[in-house]
């Protein structure tokens, strides 16, 4: 069965600052990845995924994730953080469509970005 | 196009009834995902539909039961509520299965 971690229940960095929240993931078979963020009081918002090809991958505003599958991580990026950017961060994972596995999430990471 | 909508969006339950929420997908979208987010737990998978058919089922009690209908509408269902219940029920669509998946508010049900 496939599962992800997400090893750090808090991550602060201050605005401006290059933001990391890391994930690890394990699946048979090559994984389906994704990022979702989810804001207080509202539902999770698709942000990026990883299906296959370019290892880095760009999504929505301004975050990018790298795929490393030596590592079976799948860690999410910004350069500059924003104040606007503090919420709570979910990496989730699913097997190959072959499998007909369901998606599973991380417990999620909170992320705070001071001014 | 309109999100996925989700109904009601709170509830209060007495411990020992049932409850029934309902789910629109976007349109289009044929695959319908459930999820139960608490504090301790995270978000916990539950059922996922498409084209009327449960694909998937996660390790919950047979107390939860779920159906999705012609039109990609889903339901769950959940009887004889217990405390632990109380939780935030969080529906989300896709165009097929694996795709990523786009999610409504979600219902907070209270179980006193």
């Amino acid at each position: 069965a496939q599962s992800v971690a997400q090893p750090e229940d808090q991550v602060n960095v201050a605005e401006g600052n290059p933001l990391t929240v890391k994930c690890t993931y394990s699946v048979s078979g090559n994984p389906y990845l994704f990022w979702y963020v989810q804001y207080p009081n509202r539902g999770l918002q698709f942000l990026l995924k990883y299906i296959t090809g370019d290892n880095l991958v760009k999504g929505s505003y301004g975050f990018e994730a790298e795929f490393n599958k030596s590592q079976t991580s799948f860690h999410l990026k910004k350069p500059s953080a924003l104040v606007s950017d503090s919420a709570l961060y979910f990496c989730a994972v699913r097997g190959p469509l072959g499998g007909n596995t369901p998606l599973v999430f991380g417990k999620g990471t909170r992320l705070s970005v001071i001014a | 196009k309109a999100g996925v909508t989700q109904t009601p969006r709170y509830l209060i339950k007495t411990r020992g009834q049932q409850v029934t929420l309902s789910c629109s997908p976007i349109s289009g979208h044929r695959s319908v995902s459930w999820y139960q987010q608490t504090p301790g737990q995270g978000l916990q998978f539950l059922f996922e539909y498409f084209s009327e058919t449960q694909r998937n089922k996660g390790n919950f009690p047979g107390r939860f039961s779920g159906r999705q209908f012609s039109n990609s509408r889903s339901e769950m269902n959940v009887s004889t509520l217990e405390l632990g219940d109380s939780a935030l029920y969080l529906c989300a669509s896709s165009l097929r299965t694996g795709y990523e998946q786009y999610f409504g508010p979600g219902t907070r049900l209270t179980v006193t």
